[in-house]
């Protein structure tokens, strides 16, 4: 089952901060956070293995609630190089290494 | 990280015809994927190969379709058999390092017409 991510699509001026949420209608065992360039590859950004896990990035965190099923990526005073698509890859089963990604949020950072 | 390759980065191709895609990584990995992401679109895993046995297929994706072959450590090709319009797309490899991470290739850009 893909997981929903919210919102579809964000526009910030430069400098504001931007959430984006990935929820899944199945227990996880670990969340992937991904940002995808026009025309390049999908770069990872961070791996959550445990429930309630926060991680940090630079200015770039994410927190993952086991419970609810859901991860969130945090961008914090947003640059222009942050603008690209974020898929969020779930992963069910522990070992399996297949992970299944949301449909996306693109993100346009403006100056 | 590791730095992936892909070749060709781009192609079109007529229908009824198949094309290889080769991956190929700078060390030696276990695990490669193969992903297909059509235009504008996520990123949907076509199948697993490991070195040394056949390629793990996801539903609605058939060997007959994308046979793949895992020769050795740091390369794999994923062809794609008697081309529709409806298989352009851009299929990604990928590998695991360390336990968990995956990092993704460039790319091959496919039109079918």
């Amino acid at each position: 089952q893909q997981p929903v991510q919210s919102p579809q699509a964000v526009i910030l001026r430069e400098g504001e901060d931007a959430v984006i949420n990935c929820s899944s209608s199945k227990a996880l065992y670990s969340v992937h956070w991904y940002r995808q360039k026009h025309g390049e590859a999908p770069v990872f950004l961070m791996i959550l293995l445990k429930g309630g896990e926060q991680k940090g990035h630079e200015k770039i965190s994410a927190s993952f609630n086991e419970k609810k099923q859901q991860s969130s990526l945090y961008l914090t005073a947003s640059q222009l190089s942050y603008s690209g698509t974020y898929f969020c890859g779930t992963e069910s089963t522990q070992g399996a290494q297949k992970l299944v990604f949301g449909q996306g949020t693109r993100l346009t950072i403006n100056p | 990280s590791a730095v992936i390759s892909q070749k060709p980065s781009r192609d079109i191709c007529q229908r009824g015809t198949s094309l290889t895609i080769q991956c190929q990584v700078d060390s030696q990995v276990t695990m490669m994927f193969w992903y297909r992401q059509q235009p504008g679109q996520s990123l949907t895993l076509i199948a697993t190969a490991n070195q040394g046995s056949e390629a793990t297929y996801e539903s609605g994706f058939v060997i007959d379709k994308f046979p793949i072959s895992r020769p050795n450590l740091t390369f794999s090709t994923l062809t794609v058999s008697n081309m529709s319009p409806e298989d352009s797309s851009i299929y990604l490899c990928s590998v695991l390092r360390g336990s968990e991470t995956q990092y993704f290739g460039p790319g091959t850009r496919l039109l079918v017409l």
